[in-house]
């Protein structure tokens, strides 16, 4: 079945723990994206990849890092997090031409102590 | 700059009531690609449907139907004889070179 996963699908953590989220595809897409969603401000871009290696900035990338070793993942790392990191994010993929329609994993709901 | 505006924070409606969803979407780019996705309350993101800026015919879906207007820049989502099932936040979506949301629409839909 094509999907997008993540894990976990909750977290509860306290301020300066490290932690990743991963998520990982099994349709061979080569753009990755990752997105957080809050009240009021929908869903805003964190990090995209256009394929391995390849990883640039989204519109609120502070705070948060992410790497594409491989096509099928792409890990969240929050090195610091703080509690306006506290969120749900949500992965997702495509298959990487201009204006794909983008699927997204299950979502990460994530609280910050 | 891009932008995407859904004005109705939240609508109410009961069963069988036909519903509009409105989207404005703001862009200088004359490609682009519309999307609506529904987030039902157990979270995940459903896609729903996918429009390019050149084909303004109406599509229409079972129960779903969508209204493309470039005129008025706008894209808005008609659930006719709603359902319970129906009941979720809807997020409309422009894509010129990157996914840009609106903040959604909340749709309950009561018995």
């Amino acid at each position: 079945e094509a999907q997008v996963t993540q894990n976990p699908r909750y977290l509860i953590t306290v301020t300066g723990k490290k932690l990743t989220v991963t998520c990982s595809q099994n349709m061979n897409h080569e753009y990755m994206s990752w997105y957080r969603q809050d009240p009021g401000l929908g869903l805003r871009q964190i990090y995209y990849s256009m394929n391995v290696e390849v990883t640039d900035k989204g519109d609120v990338p502070e705070g948060y890092k992410v790497s594409r070793k491989e096509k099928r993942n792409f890990p969240l790392i929050l090195e610091s997090p703080s509690p306006n990191q506290t969120s749900l994010y949500f992965c997702a993929s495509s298959p990487g031409l201009a204006w794909e329609t983008q699927y997204f994993g299950p979502g990460t709901r994530l609280l910050v102590l | 700059a891009q932008k995407v505006t859904q004005a109705q924070t939240e609508i109410s409606v009961v069963e069988k009531e036909d519903v509009t969803l409105d989207c404005v979407y703001e862009t200088r780019d004359t490609t682009y690609y519309l999307f609506w996705y529904k987030q039902p309350p157990s979270g995940e993101l459903v896609f729903l449907i996918r429009r390019n800026s050149f084909d303004e015919q109406n599509e229409i879906s079972g129960r779903y139907s969508w209204n493309f207007q470039k005129s008025t820049s706008s894209f808005n989502f008609t659930i006719t004889a709603s359902q319970v099932v129906d009941s979720a936040v809807y997020f409309c979506a422009l894509d010129t070179d990157k996914l840009i949301f609106g903040t959604g629409t909340r749709l309950q839909v009561f018995p």
